[in-house]
């Protein structure tokens, strides 16, 4: 069975500070799709990135970068120099490419995040 | 263009009550998927549907919960009888579905917030 873990319930930060949330997950799949989304206050979640389990690069966009690391299944978010507008919930996600569709998503518990100015 | 559109946005009803959420999704998009959010549960799918056929309902938890897509561009999800623990967000999303060149976004309605009494 696949299980997304992130320990990180809440994390606080003042703006300008760089914030790391933590993803673990768990598949006997050796072929599997991880993502990240946002859920902003206004309650829609945004897709940010999906990663391939055969593509170990760390990826950049802007503020936000990934770390994907399959050697210890992790696949951690982080966002630098912190404005307020990141203040969200984010979620990190796994699908297994077994399934037909890489919307047939495990979604680990989301780590809220507070930037404060 | 148009995103996700569901509604109602919010639902309040009492227990017994026949409640339909509705879903308009993205033109072109060929994947439909219902997710429910809870403080307890998470983000998880109840079902989705790929060129208007229902492919994997494992997740839809009781036989009071069904879903149709008659055609392309709308969707439903029914609970009859509503039950208090039915109490959730319930989202919609489509996507393109899978290919080379795609990111496998999926792209979410704001969300039918119901409460059931």
């Amino acid at each position: 069975a696949q299980k997304v873990t992130q320990a990180q319930t809440e994390i606080s930060v003042v703006e300008k500070e760089d914030v790391t949330l933590d993803c673990v997950y768990e598949t006997r799949d050796t072929t599997y799709y991880l993502f990240w989304y946002k859920q902003p206050p206004s309650g829609e979640l945004v897709f940010l990135i999906r990663r391939n389990s055969f593509d170990e690069q760390n990826e950049i966009s802007g503020r936000y970068s990934w770390n994907f690391q399959k050697s210890t299944s992790s696949f951690n978010f982080t966002i630098t120099a912190s404005q307020v507008v990141d203040s969200a919930v984010y979620f990190c996600a796994l699908s297994e490419a077994l399934t037909d569709s890489w919307g047939k998503l495990q979604f680990g518990a989301g780590t809220q995040v507070v930037v404060t100015p | 263009d148009a995103g996700v559109i569901q509604s109602p946005r919010h639902e309040v009803t009492e227990m017994g009550q026949e409640v339909t959420l509705r879903c308009k999704p993205i033109s072109g998009h060929n994947s439909l998927f219902w997710y429910r959010q809870t403080m307890m549960r998470g983000l998880e799918l109840l079902i989705y549907f790929n060129n208007n056929v229902p492919i994997d309902d494992s997740g839809m938890p009781e036989d009071r919960f069904s879903a149709k897509m008659p055609n392309a561009s709308f969707s439903t999800l029914k609970i009859q009888p509503s039950e208090p623990r039915d109490s959730a967000v319930y989202f919609c999303a489509s996507s393109e579905g899978q290919g080379v060149g795609r990111t496998g976004e999926l792209f979410f309605g704001e969300g039918s917030r119901l409460t059931v009494l």
